[in-house]
């Protein structure tokens, strides 16, 4: 089965600073996609950025940007210039065989001003 | 385009009784998808669908039923709710295969 996992419960980052948070995986998968989600207090999942596998670029979406590693399944997430609005738990979750999500247990993220 | 619905927002219910979590998406995805969120965890899939007429079980699948009614709706069904069914539940879709999946905004329930 596939594992996640976001070795830090909790991170926290001033305002205007850039914070990094880690997940690593296990897939026996040769083909699949890997996505960071964002959980506000609202509660309401909300997908970040998303990485194909194959492809060797790193993904970036405005202020978001991952570091993917393929041979040692590593996928983190860099916030760049991080604002009050980042405050949230970030959900790091591959595609664990055709048509699942497989999700961390999250990394809860504090904006300080 | 609302995306992804979910009714209800909040319920309560006695252990014993049954319910049903309906959803419903407007983005014409084929896959539709239902997991649930306790706390300290992430999210886990209880069943999804890949295409109108097929559900399969997800991870925590015991003490569900699902039914996709048509591309735009499927629903989860509790027929006998226990405390330990106490849970976020999440509706999602997506286009399929292992593209991105979209949200609704989630069912609190609480059995007691």
């Amino acid at each position: 089965a596939q594992t996640v996992t976001q070795s830090q419960p909790e991170m926290s980052v001033q305002e205007a600073e850039t914070v990094t948070l880690s997940c690593t995986y296990d897939t026996s998968e040769s083909d699949y996609y890997l996505f960071w989600y964002k959980q506000p207090p609202s509660r309401q999942m909300i997908l970040v950025i998303r990485q194909e596998a194959y492809k060797q670029q790193n993904a970036t979406e405005n202020r978001f940007s991952v570091n993917f590693q393929k041979a040692a399944k590593s996928f983190s997430l860099k916030i760049s210039d991080s604002q009050l609005g980042d405050a949230a738990m970030y959900f790091c979750a591959p595609s664990g065989g055709f048509q699942k999500l497989v999700f961390g247990t999250g990394t809860r993220l504090l904006v300080s001003p | 385009n609302a995306g992804v619905t979910q009714t209800p927002k909040f319920q309560v219910l006695k252990t014993g009784q049954s319910m049903t979590l309906q959803c419903a998406q407007d983005m014409n995805h084929n896959s539709m998808y239902w997991y649930r969120q306790d706390p300290g965890m992430g999210l886990r899939l209880i069943y999804y669908s890949a295409s109108e007429g097929t559900t399969d079980k997800g991870e925590v699948p015991n003490g569900y039923n699902v039914s996709r009614l048509n591309k735009r709706e499927f629903s989860l069904r509790l027929e006998s709710a226990a405390p330990s069914q106490t849970s976020v539940y999440f509706c999602a879709s997506s286009l399929g295969g292992r593209r991105e999946q979209y949200f609704g905004p989630g069912t609190r329930l609480t059995v007691t």
